[in-house]
């Protein structure tokens, strides 16, 4: 199975501040790499896929990039609707795998 | 409208069984990639099982043996049965349709989501 590690587990940010979440994957998968923002009590929603397309519908202050192993997520002048927690989810190969996540909170 | 809606969650005790189900609206379950990933209490996604469209189906090794990932076409209805239930099994339950993105690979990903239905399991 491909490990997804994702850094920081958590962060504090302002409305306005830009924030970069990084994912690592544990072998090579080149561009198969998809991110997902999830809100309390809501299922996941699709934010960006093959690393840095960004979904029809999402903002463009959402932003990915990286191949191989390493990956960012990055949001330019966070949002109050931005709070939430990101995970990144390698499509690669079966058994799909998640990285734990990372909780945007408001400072 | 493509929408997924998760139905039979519950209170059940360690070793029992449970079924869920996911009704499909706006496109052929059949015809697509479909997922179930669960999230425990105050934790992250976990990947759980997909069916192919071809029929083919996978586990993950926590539930593989004790869990049956099937779908019924004529009620265009995907289903998890859920064996010999554990207390670790105990999350809220999602399917998801997965699709081809367009991009070369090609690159699948998690488009629709069901709102997701609770399983506890404890005595």
């Amino acid at each position: 199975d491909i490990q997804m590690t994702q850094s920081p587990p958590s962060l504090s940010a302002s409305v306005g501040d830009r924030v970069t979440i990084t994912c690592r994957a544990g072998q090579s998968i080149s561009n198969f790499l998809n991110w997902y923002q999830q809100k309390p009590g809501q299922a996941p929603k699709l934010l960006i896929y093959a690393a840095s397309t960004l979904q029809s519908g999402v903002p463009s202050r959402f932003s990915g990039s990286g191949s191989g192993t390493d990956f960012t997520l990055t949001i330019n002048s966070l949002q109050p609707e931005d709070f939430a927690t990101y995970y990144c989810q390698q499509s690669y190969t079966t058994p799909r795998t998640f990285g734990q996540g990372t909780k945007v909170e408001i400072k | 409208e493509v929408q997924l809606v998760e139905s039979g969650g519950g209170l059940i005790q360690p070793g029992g069984s449970l079924r869920l189900s996911c009704a499909a609206s706006g496109f052929t379950v059949s015809g697509n990639y479909m997922n179930w990933v669960r999230q425990a209490p105050g934790k992250g996604l976990e990947w759980v099982s997909v069916i192919y469209s071809g029929s083919g189906t996978y586990y993950a090794d926590s539930v593989k043996g004790r869990f049956s990932i099937s779908r019924d076409n004529s009620k265009n209805t995907l289903y998890l049965q859920m064996n010999s239930l554990r207390d670790e099994d105990t999350a809220v339950y999602y399917c998801a349709r997965e699709i081809p993105s367009g991009i070369v690979g090609p690159i699948y990903v998690m488009d629709v989501w069901g709102q997701g239905t609770t399983v506890t399991v404890s005595s």
